[in-house]
């Protein structure tokens, strides 16, 4: 089945900097890639998604890139806020309706 | 414009006990999905429904695992005889359609603890 690896675990950037989240995945059939942001004490919120006829998606400060032929995606989120601080999930769907979650970046943002 | 809603947002049960979770997605939406997620991990796949129909249960962890969706809105997961490895926070999603690359969109989540 598909396994998905997230990198780093924990991210700590100065307000303003960029961010960078990586994320494998080793099940070629995989054909969409949702974003997760998730605050303690809620559920995950979708922030973006991209799927697989697509290489690059960007939305106001975040994007995300996929290459397929590495079998790789990351989220980028430049001038980073406070407010940005949470953890954040990768994940992968094969098409059959069951998402696959990375572990997960704790990201935090000091003022 | 309601979200997915989920109840109880906490659960405390003695071991042995049998726990029910709802489930209330968004209005309209044909497909629903559990997930279980145990601290500082990511969700896990528990089971998936279109309608009123269970189309995939390969992630329930054991058959003491049940859910169901009669009238193909409102959800319910049953755990019997719960056991402290149940420990976790569910989660409910949904999704619009039943095609692939739908995107789901998740409630808060019932935090079960097991004493």
């Amino acid at each position: 089945g598909e396994n998905v690896e997230q990198h780093p675990s924990t991210l700590s950037v100065q307000e303003g900097d960029s961010a960078v989240i990586k994320c494998t995945y080793s099940d070629s059939a995989s054909n969409y890639f949702p974003w997760y942001k998730q605050e303690l004490g809620k559920g995950p919120q979708l922030i973006i998604d991209i799927r697989s006829n697509v290489g690059e998606k960007k939305d106001q400060r975040i994007a995300v890139t996929l290459n397929k032929t590495a079998k790789h995606f990351s989220l980028h989120i430049t001038e980073t806020q406070p407010e940005d601080s949470a953890v954040y999930f990768c994940a992968a769907d094969t098409g059959f309706q069951k998402l696959v979650f990375g572990t997960g970046t704790r990201l935090l943002v000091s003022p | 414009g309601a979200g997915v809603s989920q109840s109880p947002r906490y659960k405390v049960a003695k071991r042995g006990q049998d726990v029910a979770l709802r489930c209330d997605p968004i209005s309209g939406h044909v497909s629903l999905f559990w997930y279980q997620q145990a601290l500082g991990q990511g969700p896990e796949f528990l089971t998936y429904f279109q309608n009123e129909a269970q189309l995939d249960k390969s992630g329930l962890p054991s058959d003491r695992f049940f859910a169901e969706r009669p009238e193909g809105s409102v959800s319910t997961l049953k755990i019997q005889r719960t056991q402290q490895e149940d420990s976790a926070v569910y989660l409910c999603a949904s999704s619009l359609g039943t095609g692939t690359n739908q995107p789901q969109h998740f409630g808060d989540g019932t935090r079960l603890s097991i004493l």
